[in-house]
């Protein structure tokens, strides 16, 4: 079955500028979480959806939103970017998101200029 | 609040060794830890989940186990090979939290032929 699709793979942008990435979760998966990673911090996470509703958020600006639709396909946005918003960017699904398996992405690597 | 530490941060191996690589977490309240590899510039690929009320879980020449009261997780890797170099990850979920995943920072697996 496919896995977790994510596009664009890479992104140049400059800053003040906004972009916006896309999740494609496993069939049947109703959970599609966020993560920032960063050399210096590591995999941090963003936020949750499930069934269309943000069900938990990371300590993150608000310049950096989602949404999911009625088909479990997420998107995340960042507005207004910063250099330091320089990462790669993972998105995990899962059935339930409460004890259950995630899987990932590829990830979105987003280059800020 | 939950942290998650790996050790060692590096690893150099000769090819067919046994290898442990371990895990701590700082709060025993977890709903499940998973393993994962991460390729370089790639996503998470995921090895093994345990969910809180197991102690171990294998699968093919890995094998990990969770001692849930000690804070600790383990995993091991049978008759190490080249193709095993990676960055190996932990992460754990927490009660309440639903599908966020508090991750490690990893440990950098290099496997000389």
């Amino acid at each position: 079955k496919a896995g977790v699709t994510q596009t664009p793979r890479y992104l140049i942008k400059t800053r003040g500028q906004q972009v916006t990435l896309s999740c494609s979760p496993i069939s049947g998966h109703r959970s599609v979480s966020w993560y920032q990673q960063t050399p210096g911090q590591g995999l941090q996470f963003l936020f949750e959806y499930f069934s269309e509703t943000q069900r938990n958020k990371g300590n993150f600006p608000g310049r950096f939103s989602g949404r999911q639709f009625s088909n479990s396909r997420s998107e995340m946005n960042v507005s207004t970017l910063e250099l330091g918003d320089s990462a790669l960017y993972l998105c995990a699904s899962s059935l339930s998101g409460l004890a259950t398996e995630a899987f990932f992405g590829q990830g979105t690597r987003l280059t800020v200029v | 609040k939950q942290e998650v530490t790996q050790i060692p941060a590096a690893l150099s191996v000769p090819e067919g060794e046994n290898l442990v690589l371990n895990c701590s977490f700082t709060d025993s309240a977890i709903y499940n830890l998973q393993w994962f590899r991460q390729d370089p510039g790639k996503g998470l690929t995921s090895l093994l989940l345990i969910q809180s009320s197991q102690r171990e879980q294998t699968s093919g020449r890995l094998n990990a186990s969770l001692d849930k009261s000690s804070g600790r997780s383990t995993l091991y890797i049978a008759a190490s090979q080249p193709g095993d170099s990676a960055t190996y990850l932990c992460a754990v979920s927490q009660y309440n939290q639903g599908g966020k995943l508090i991750f490690g920072q990893g440990t950098e697996l290099s496997v000389k032929p």
